[in-house]
C-alpha cells in the first residue's frame, strides 16, 4: 500500500540554522510532491511545489529537492527564525487533478 | 476572495447526535476535499469531489458519514449518529483540477462528541 512517511519527532532548532526534514514514500510514482505549513488552530497553507523532474527549487529561505530514485524529497529552512516553527507537511501526487493524500508532517520549533 | 469558509467552527455534542458540517469552497475552484485530523492518525482524507461529483470516499470511515456536494458553492459533511471517537477537527480544502493541485484549507471545524 502506498505510504508517505515524515519524521514524527519534532525538530528544535536554533534561531540561524538550518533546518532539514525529510518526506520518503513508498509504491508511489508521483508527478510532484507539495509541501504546506499548519500553524496551530489553522488549517495548512501551501508553500512550494516541485516537480518530478526538478531536482530543486527554492522560495525566500525554502529550499525543497526531489529525488525520484530514493523516493525522497528534503525540505531545508535557512537562516531559520522563530517565526518558521510550525508543522510541515509533504504531499505527493500522482497527476493533476488526483487526491492529495497527506503525511504525518513534522513539528519543527526554533529556539531564538 | 474570502478563501474557504468552514462552519461552525466549534461544535460539541453528544453521543448518537447528528452532525453536519458546512463548507464554502472558494469561487472558481471545482475541487473540493474533506479532511479529517487528529493527533494519532494526522490529515487523512476522507472523500473529495471533482465538478461537484464524488471521485473517491474511500476514506469515508463508515456508513455513518456522508458528504454531498448539491452545487459548486457548497458542500456538507454529515455524521449520523455520532461517536465519542469522530472527535477530530474536520478540514475543507478547494483547488482546480487539472492544475497542479494545490489546495486551500479552510479554518477547520473542531467536533467534539461526548
Amino acid at each position: 500500500s502506498q505510504k508517505i512517511e515524515q519524521n514524527s519527532e519534532a525538530l528544535n532548532i536554533q534561531e540561524g540554522k538550518t533546518a532539514t526534514l525529510t518526506c520518503n514514500y513508498t509504491n508511489y510514482s508521483p508527478a510532484y510532491l507539495q509541501w504546506y505549513r499548519q500553524d496551530p488552530g489553522r488549517g495548512p497553507v501551501f508553500l512550494l511545489l516541485i516537480r518530478e523532474n526538478e531536482k530543486e527549487k527554492r522560495k525566500e529561505r525554502l529550499k525543497v529537492t526531489f529525488d525520484t530514485t530514493l523516493k525522497q524529497s528534503l525540505f531545508h529552512i535557512t537562516a531559520s527564525q522563530p517565526a518558521d516553527s510550525a508543522t510541515y507537511l509533504c504531499a505527493p501526487v500522482k497527476a493533476a487533478g488526483n487526491k492529495l493524500t497527506f503525511g504525518g508532517g513534522t513539528r519543527v520549533l526554533v529556539k531564538p | 476572495d474570502a478563501g474557504v469558509i468552514q462552519s461552525p467552527r466549534h461544535e460539541v455534542t453528544e453521543m448518537g447526535q447528528e452532525v453536519t458540517l458546512r463548507c464554502k469552497p472558494i469561487s472558481g475552484h471545482n475541487s473540493l476535499f474533506w479532511y479529517r485530523q487528529t493527533m494519532m492518525r494526522g490529515l487523512e482524507l476522507l472523500i473529495y469531489f471533482n465538478n461537484n461529483v464524488p471521485i473517491d470516499d474511500s476514506g469515508m470511515p463508515e456508513d455513518r458519514f456522508s458528504a454531498k456536494m448539491p452545487n459548486a458553492s457548497f458542500s456538507t459533511l454529515k455524521i449520523q449518529p455520532s461517536e465519542p471517537r469522530d472527535s477530530a477537527v474536520y478540514f475543507c480544502a478547494s483547488g482546480i483540477q487539472g492544475a497542479t493541485g494545490e489546495l486551500f484549507f479552510g479554518e477547520g471545524s473542531r467536533l467534539t462528541v461526548l
